[in-house]
């Protein structure tokens, strides 16, 4: 079963804007990772955030976490034509123990040159 | 080094035939995860092994689906019976251990194994 959802499910944007997703949860997590995803194939990992934390950066990637509101939003830079793909969430379970992921349904992000 | 390579990459069966997919996670790796992405969907946890057994394979959604790894290294999931509905991006992903600790160690996906079912 899926966690929660992403919205917007699609953005368009220009290169240079800046791109936001959200991202929402349901039960408690140990940490929250994003995901990009290209062609429907390969899942890349940008950037975890544990349940402790509240704001995290990596590079053009800004990602905040407010556990009270079981809510994460990722925030890319100055956006390029390459940074179209899907961008799905993902939760570690709070209370398993395991790594085991689950996914939100996903953004996808659409930036023309 | 090597990445999680995953074989077939695209399979395409009959409904009722019976499929295996394949993945090499990354040397060392304990801890190796399976994934369903439907079209339009995020991935869905299958199952997950630590060495050689399934620490948690409830993610399986019926006795059609199996998964093994005998020696710990080199898994195959295994599809009986199919159905159109099976058909989907199966995803493979391994990491160097699997317990959500205070080190948490990041999934390496591969490239999936796109399965069709007529």
């Amino acid at each position: 079963s899926q966690q929660g959802e992403e919205d917007p499910q699609a953005l368009s944007i220009q290169e240079g804007e800046n791109a936001t997703m959200n991202c929402s949860y349901k039960t408690s997590i140990n940490n929250l990772q994003w995901y990009r995803q290209n062609s429907g194939r390969g899942l890349v990992h940008l950037i975890l955030i544990r349940s402790n934390e509240r704001e995290k950066h990596s590079g053009r990637l800004r990602v905040t976490l407010d556990t009270s509101k079981k809510s994460s939003s990722l925030l890319i830079t100055a956006s390029r034509a390459a940074d179209t793909a899907s961008y799905f969430c993902a939760t570690v379970d709070g209370n398993s123990g395991y790594s085991t992921l689950t996914f939100g349904k996903g953004t996808m992000l659409l930036v023309s040159p | 080094g090597a990445g999680v390579s995953q074989t077939p990459s695209n399979k395409v069966t009959e409904k009722g035939k019976y499929v295996e997919l394949r993945c090499d996670p990354i040397s060392g790796h304990t801890a190796l995860y399976w994934y369903r992405q439907s079209l339009g969907q995020g991935p869905e946890f299958l199952i997950y092994f630590q060495g050689t057994g399934a620490a948690d394979d409830s993610g399986l959604p019926n006795d059609r689906f199996f998964a093994v790894r005998p020696e710990g290294s080199v898994s195959t999931l295994k599809i009986q019976r199919t159905e159109r509905g099976d058909s989907a991006v199966y995803l493979c992903a391994s990491s160097s251990m699997g317990l959500a600790g205070p080190s948490y160690n990041e999934q390496f996906f591969g490239p999936g194994t796109r399965l069709t079912v007529l």
